[in-house]
């Protein structure tokens, strides 16, 4: 069935340092990909999202790009902040768009 | 935006007792809701789909008798948790999914210990 790996965390960070979460996934079909982010004592949001292949989704200085060649959507941030402390999410949904698969989830910490 | 609200964040309660969840969308009808349960370190696993107005639908593995859901109306869904163990013991978190806009909308999660 489909799937969803995540790097493991925790990831460690000073901040302005460059944020690199891989995400990779198994799917049958063409999916849409997401990152969700849970902050400290809140709910999941959602951060960003692509639903094609080579499409770029971007929100709050976090970027990631579909690519199916690789299988991957790997989530970057140019310049964390301690505000980016979080717990992040990658996610998919099949083209009937159905419940999310998620993957574990991977824990940033930064700290100024 | 839109919010989804989970009533209780935290519950404790002892083995054998029934415990209920209530998932809320705010400010919006939910045509579709959806339940996670969460173990420590664990990726969310769907539980259940549940529409409103009709029986929910269980995933593989999921105990129907055991969990409980209820989507009585297009804002709220329940999920009860009957004669609840220790190894029920985790974090649900409820998902709703807008009617119009079809995007998905998480709960803050509701932990529940049992003794």
């Amino acid at each position: 069935g489909d799937s969803v790996t995540q790097m493991e965390g925790p990831v460690t960070l000073s901040e302005e340092a460059f944020l690199t979460i891989n995400c990779t996934y198994t799917a049958t079909g063409y999916p849409s990909l997401f990152w969700y982010v849970q902050y400290p004592g809140e709910g999941l949001q959602l951060l960003l999202k692509a639903t094609k292949a080579d499409d770029k989704g971007s929100n709050k200085g976090f970027e990631a790009t579909y690519r199916k060649e690789t299988t991957s959507f790997h989530l970057e941030k140019g310049s964390v902040q301690v505000s980016d402390s979080a717990v992040y999410f990658c996610a998919l949904s099949d083209e009937a768009g159905t419940a999310l698969i998620f993957g574990k989830g991977t824990t940033l910490s930064v700290s100024s | 935006g839109a919010v989804v609200s989970q009533h209780p964040s935290w519950v404790i309660c002892k083995s054998g007792t029934s415990v209920k969840i209530e998932c809320r969308s705010l400010d919006f009808q939910a045509t579709t809701m959806f339940w996670y349960r969460q173990f420590p370190k664990q990726s969310l696993m769907l539980m259940a789909t549940s529409n409103e107005g009709s029986k929910a639908t269980y995933e593989q593995g999921v105990e129907k008798d055991k969990f409980l859901i209820n989507h009585a109306s297009l804002t709220l869904s329940t999920l009860t948790v009957t004669s609840a163990h220790p190894e029920d013991s985790s974090f649900y978190i409820c998902s709703a999914r807008a009617g119009g806009s079809g995007e998905l909308f998480f709960g803050e999660g509701s932990r529940l210990t049992v003794l």
